[in-house]
């Protein structure tokens, strides 16, 4: 089983609101993922985690705030967006931070107002 | 130079054509490769991964170069089912295991 579940699959916030996104798996993987996706662009890498600690932060606006509560589980959390900030947003995951395969969720569309 | 470029599209090839994709990375430390593909509105999915002594899996075959710096991609009897963004994927080791994307080389099999 490769798969990476994440939520909500859309989203639409205003500049003011705070949300949080969501991203789980059960494959026994250490290493987790948050990747921004503009439109007809690829995959950025924004966060990563290795063994639920923050490894890698790609110089990532505060705004956007990850968390790994457990192995299983990472959060982004999101407040006081910008209308640029609009993008698919993917978790992925993998066995170790650096050789291996990664595998994604169906990432979170949001939208902001 | 972007750190990993690839083959500029679209490839617009009939069925049963072979295609193949090239990509170059400019970090001569970077460790791991990768092909995904990427339907529209969907995430991407790993297609394979690329080792110095080249890899084949049915139609497809994907070869790393390391003294050049590129890796191939190289897809025989296309489908239609093919249609789609081919996306390849560099681990390198600056400051951190990161993962970077090529930009992707869409592909369209026709009828």
């Amino acid at each position: 089983d490769t798969e990476v579940t994440q939520t909500p699959k859309h989203l639409v916030m205003g500049m003011t609101n705070k949300k949080s996104l969501k991203c789980e798996q059960h494959m026994g993987h250490r290493a987790m993922y948050w990747y921004k996706q503009k439109a007809k662009k690829p995959p950025e890498l924004m966060f990563v985690y290795s063994y639920e600690k923050l490894s890698i932060n790609e110089s990532v606006p505060s705004r956007f705030s990850p968390e790994c509560p457990n192995s299983s589980l990472l959060n982004l959390h999101l407040h006081a967006l910008q209308p640029e900030d609009s993008a698919l947003y993917l978790c992925a995951s993998s066995q170790g931070d650096r050789s291996y395969e990664q595998y994604f969720g169906p990432g979170t569309r949001l939208t902001v107002t | 130079r972007k750190e990993v470029e690839q083959d500029p599209g679209p490839f617009n090839v009939p069925e049963g054509a072979t295609v193949a994709f090239n990509c170059t990375y400019s970090n001569s430390a970077s460790q791991s490769f990768f092909w995904y593909r990427q339907d529209c509105r969907k995430e991407p999915k790993l297609l394979m991964s690329v080792y110095s002594s080249g890899n084949e899996d049915g139609r497809f075959t994907a070869q790393l170069n390391r003294a050049s710096q590129y890796i191939s991609l190289l897809i025989r009897d296309s489908k239609l089912s093919d249609s789609a963004t081919y996306l390849c994927v560099v681990i390198g080791n600056t400051g951190g295991f990161k993962t970077i994307f090529g930009a992707g080389t869409r592909l369209f099999v026709k009828a």
